[in-house]
């Protein structure tokens, strides 16, 4: 079974331009998270879909982020424009939706963004 | 506002000894709480849990003890490895029907040597 995968695995662009990440959750899963960790800190939570719908976003920065799973099963994770301080790695992790509250989440490889 | 810390950035331990993990959090709400384990250039991964109903976890090597009223939470690896060389990071999340929004400390990279 194939785990979570995020494209790109890293990205440098530069400030004021625009960048959008993708994350393809593990087949079956309809839970689907976003994560951040700016360097040596701790990885925070982003937002939460259930299916293509957004369950908790309250951990989005600012409006410059754009979160989207049309469909219920990839999602991408748009910066625009993006600045110094979104420089960070961007973990996607997903989870079967069971009910239960221990169901694992599986975190992909996560995508380093380097804004410049 | 940092509700969940780890105060010790690294660790080293030789290999055979016990590692121990520390990690304080500050909200008594938290139902769950978990240790991931990160490679470089890997995503984390689950490494064991324990409810707030429970004081103390095994799975093999690892256990997780849980203080509720010291709020604070410890991973013990017993023997270490090589293999287990890696940045640690507690998390914790409250129940809530049926998904976890998750809040993960800084991490501690713990190096065993061989």
């Amino acid at each position: 079974e194939a785990g979570v995968t995020q494209f790109p695995s890293h990205s440098v662009i530069e400030k004021g331009q625009t960048v959008t990440l993708r994350c393809d959750p593990i087949s079956g899963h309809d839970n689907l998270y976003w994560y951040r960790r700016v360097m040596g800190k701790e990885i925070k939570f982003l937002l939460h879909f259930v299916k293509e719908s957004k369950q908790d976003e309250s951990g989005m920065p600012n409006n410059r982020f754009l979160a989207e799973r049309t469909g219920g099963t990839y999602s991408t994770l748009k910066v625009q424009p993006a600045e110094l301080e979104d420089s960070g790695v961007y973990f996607c992790a997903s989870s079967q939706l069971d009910g239960r509250s221990t169901d694992t989440q599986y975190f992909g490889p996560g995508t380093r963004l380097t804004v410049l | 506002d940092q509700q969940v810390k780890q105060n010790s950035p690294s660790l080293s331990v030789q290999e055979g000894r016990i590692s121990i993990l520390n990690c304080d959090y500050t909200n008594s709400m938290f139902d769950y709480f978990l240790w991931y384990k990160k490679y470089p250039a890997e995503g984390p991964t689950f490494l064991i849990s324990i409810s707030s109903i429970k004081d103390k976890n095994e799975d093999g090597r690892f256990t997780v003890f849980l203080n509720k009223s010291a709020k604070h939470l410890s991973l013990h690896i017993v023997p270490s490895q090589p293999g287990d060389s890696a940045v640690y990071f507690c998390a914790v999340y409250p129940y809530s029907g049926g998904y976890q929004k998750v809040t993960f400390g800084t991490g501690t990279k713990l190096q065993v040597i061989p």
